[in-house]
């Protein structure tokens, strides 16, 4: 059974563009979560999706979106990229109906914002 | 979500079991304690969970104490590969439309397995 796979595995922006991650699920998990990992916040939470619909969100600012398509696959995007957005990029995904708060993570989207 | 303190860093040496302790005296009665690792560069990995009555997997047993107020995860035999950031994590457990997939992650405790 495939893991959670995302892609990009790194990349490097500069500051003011914009970047789109890449998250596919495990098959069968309709829930994608997303977080972001940093050496100083460490490990927080940025939002959850469930059957396309974003059902919880954490605290960051708007430049932080995402959306979830139909086979469950999501993205995250970020615009207008600070320095401070230098970071790894994790998606988890799980099932909705059992397992709660199990989540099977990804290796991981780093991200370098110059 | 109840707040967990764990130790900073650990060491253990190789084949010897590790024991990683986490405090949570605030934790509610419909509250599970979760084990999470992070082994470096690599995405958390899920190890256990448990609301009050011991728990063992392949992979780790989680020890509760009657009161609730802390737990001990136990690595029964330590290898080089289990040297990560362990994560107690506690959470309430819902099942149905109430489930999520946020969880709190705290700083964790480094375990350093040495040979």
């Amino acid at each position: 059974k495939a893991g959670v796979t995302q892609t990009p595995r790194y990349l490097i922006k500069t500051r003011g563009q914009q970047v789109t991650l890449s998250c596919s699920p495990i098959s069968g998990h309709r829930s994608v979560s997303w977080y972001q990992q940093t050496p100083g916040q460490g490990l927080q939470f940025l939002f959850e999706y469930f059957s396309e619909t974003q059902r919880n969100k954490g605290n960051f600012p708007g430049r932080f979106s995402g959306r979830q398509f139909s086979n469950s696959r999501s993205e995250m995007n970020v615009s207008t990229l600070e320095l401070g957005d230098s970071a790894l990029y994790l998606c988890a995904s799980r099932t909705a109906t059992s397992g709660a708060n199990v989540l099977t993570f990804g290796a991981g989207s780093r991200l370098t914002v110059l | 979500d109840a707040k967990t303190t764990q130790p900073p860093s650990m060491d253990c040496a190789e084949g010897r079991a590790a024991n990683l302790p986490c405090n949570h005296s605030t934790i509610s009665g419909n509250e599970y304690v979760y084990w999470y690792r992070q082994i470096h560069s690599q995405g958390p990995q899920y190890i256990i969970h448990g609301l009050k009555n011991n728990e063992t997997n392949e992979m780790a047993s989680l020890i509760i104490t009657e009161d609730r107020k802390s737990s001990t995860l136990i690595l029964p035999h330590a290898t080089l590969r289990d040297t990560a950031v362990y994560y107690c994590i506690v959470r309430v457990c819902t099942h149905g439309s109430g489930n999520t997939g946020k969880l709190i992650f705290g700083q964790g405790t480094t375990l350093q397995v040495k040979p």
